[in-house]
């Protein structure tokens, strides 16, 4: 069965970085396209962008400038950083595993509560 | 960016009813795009519908879908208790995807 799971700070600092970690258990991060989606406060999601089974990788255009995923096959996990962000970045950030072909989420880790303060 | 425009936002239902929620995109989509879930508090996010249409593996019967084009709809036949949740349209027909706002369904 597939298994995601998010892991990282729960509180950084106004224009530090986020950095989260998704281990994947049960298939491999080298098929399909991993992705970051996230929840605001008050309950609007936003799709933040994924990594494919290659390494390519494709990013909200609202957070191109900041945003990167890389990933780690051999322990089969992959990262999202989210540089200077502010406390509009307050969240709760999910990983999931995006369909390849009508990109649809059907595996989803349990969330992680980030927040911005000082 | 496409904009889906979901309504109602919230719901009130007594068990045994049926609901509908909407899905208007500011686009036309393939309707194999787009899809339903459904986020439970404290919960993750489950998909429910995928493409339209199609449930999930181990959705029950009363959830269904359908639409096309710009305008998609979401149905509960009976309502039961569990289903309470809030309820989100997504699109993957371009980047950025996005999500509705979310219809939150409560029982009476």
């Amino acid at each position: 069965e597939v298994q995601l799971q998010e892991s990282g700070p729960g509180l950084v600092k106004p224009s530090q970085s986020l950095s989260l970690t998704c281990s994947v258990t049960g298939y491999s991060i080298t098929s399909n396209y991993w992705g970051w989606i996230r929840k605001f406060p008050g309950n609007k999601m936003e799709w933040m962008g994924y990594i494919s089974y290659s390494g390519s990788t494709s990013y909200n255009p609202s957070l191109k400038s900041r945003i990167s995923i890389t990933r780690d096959t051999s322990k089969n996990q992959f990262f999202l950083q989210l540089n200077s962000v502010t406390t509009e970045d307050t969240a709760t950030y999910y990983c999931a595993r995006m369909n390849s072909g009508y990109n649809w989420f059907a595996y989803w880790g349990q969330g992680t509560l980030v927040t911005v303060s000082s | 960016a496409i904009v889906l425009n979901q309504s109602p936002s919230s719901i009130i239902a007594s068990q045994g009813e049926k609901v509908t929620i909407t899905c208007r995109a500011s686009s036309s989509i393939s309707s194999n795009y787009l899809h339903w879930y459904q986020q439970k508090p404290g919960a993750f996010p489950k998909l429910v519908i995928y493409s339209t249409s199609y449930r999930a593996s181990g959705v029950p019967s009363r959830f269904s879908g359908s639409g096309s084009g710009t305008s998609y709809s979401f149905t509960i036949s009976r309502v039961e208790a569990e289903d309470v949740a809030t309820y989100y349209c997504q699109q993957g027909s371009s980047n950025p995807h996005t999500f509705g706002a979310g219809t939150k369904l409560e029982l009476k």
